[in-house]
């Protein structure tokens, strides 16, 4: 498709079990953002890849949450040993910057709901 | 933790009117942006200002930017009901990759 797709759309977990959600950007956008947003919230950044490299991880919350993104394209966020506080959306954006700084629109997909019970 | 606040946190208006919307930030900026986010959806990029621009227009659209009060504000003239969506104003700069949002206006338009 010609947007952000994000999969899956919702996502229930128990605590402690662990999640992995996947986004696929537009092709050949060289950004990718991973953002978690809380209900009634704005989104909160919390990982940058340029292609493969993952240039920013100052937002994740702990050592739980982990992101890759292998070969500059399809991201993966995954989170270890979930927590009720882990529930949100998260929402995954791509952009076509290929310079740090060099700032593009950020296009995001519709998200995923995750529900830790 | 975010650095923005919009105000009003939550806006209705009559179909027809003008809304404005004003969001505040702390650090320095390269660029202050706004996005619209439907219910259960991502979020759409609206109006991209830079820091050494003052005023923006886009359609039915207008952004202002204050860099000595750290404000903006964004305009939509003659709303309609489809506007009805939550506003946000974001920015980069200081150092940071991802965008740094506020925490949004609700607006409603009544049809």
């Amino acid at each position: 498709g010609a947007g952000v797709s994000q999969s899956p759309r919702y996502k229930v977990a128990k605590r402690g079990q662990d999640v992995a959600l996947r986004c696929d950007p537009i092709s050949g956008h060289v950004s990718l953002f991973w953002y978690q947003q809380a209900l009634g919230q704005g989104p909160e950044f919390l990982t940058y890849f340029q292609n493969e490299a993952q240039l920013d991880k100052s937002g994740l919350p702990s050592d739980r949450f982990f992101a890759e993104r292998p070969e500059g394209s399809v991201s993966t966020l995954k989170i270890q040993r979930t927590q009720q506080e882990d529930s949100a959306v998260y929402l995954c954006a791509s952009s076509l910057s290929a310079r740090r700084g060099q700032w593009q629109p950020q296009h995001f997909g519709d998200g995923t709901r995750l529900s830790i019970l | 933790s975010q650095q923005g606040e919009e105000d009003p946190q939550a806006l209705s208006i009559q179909e027809g009117e003008n809304a404005t919307m004003n969001c505040s930030y702390k650090t320095s900026i390269n660029n202050l942006q706004w996005y619209r986010q439907n219910s259960g959806r991502g979020l759409v990029h609206l109006i991209l200002i830079r820091s050494n621009e003052r005023e923006k227009h886009s359609g039915r659209l207008r952004v202002t930017l204050d860099t000595s009060k750290k404000s903006s504000s964004l305009l939509i003239t003659a709303s309609r009901a489809a506007d009805t969506a939550s506003y946000f104003c974001a920015h980069s700069g200081g150092g940071a990759d991802g965008l740094t949002f506020g925490k949004g206006t609700h607006l409603i338009i009544q049809p």
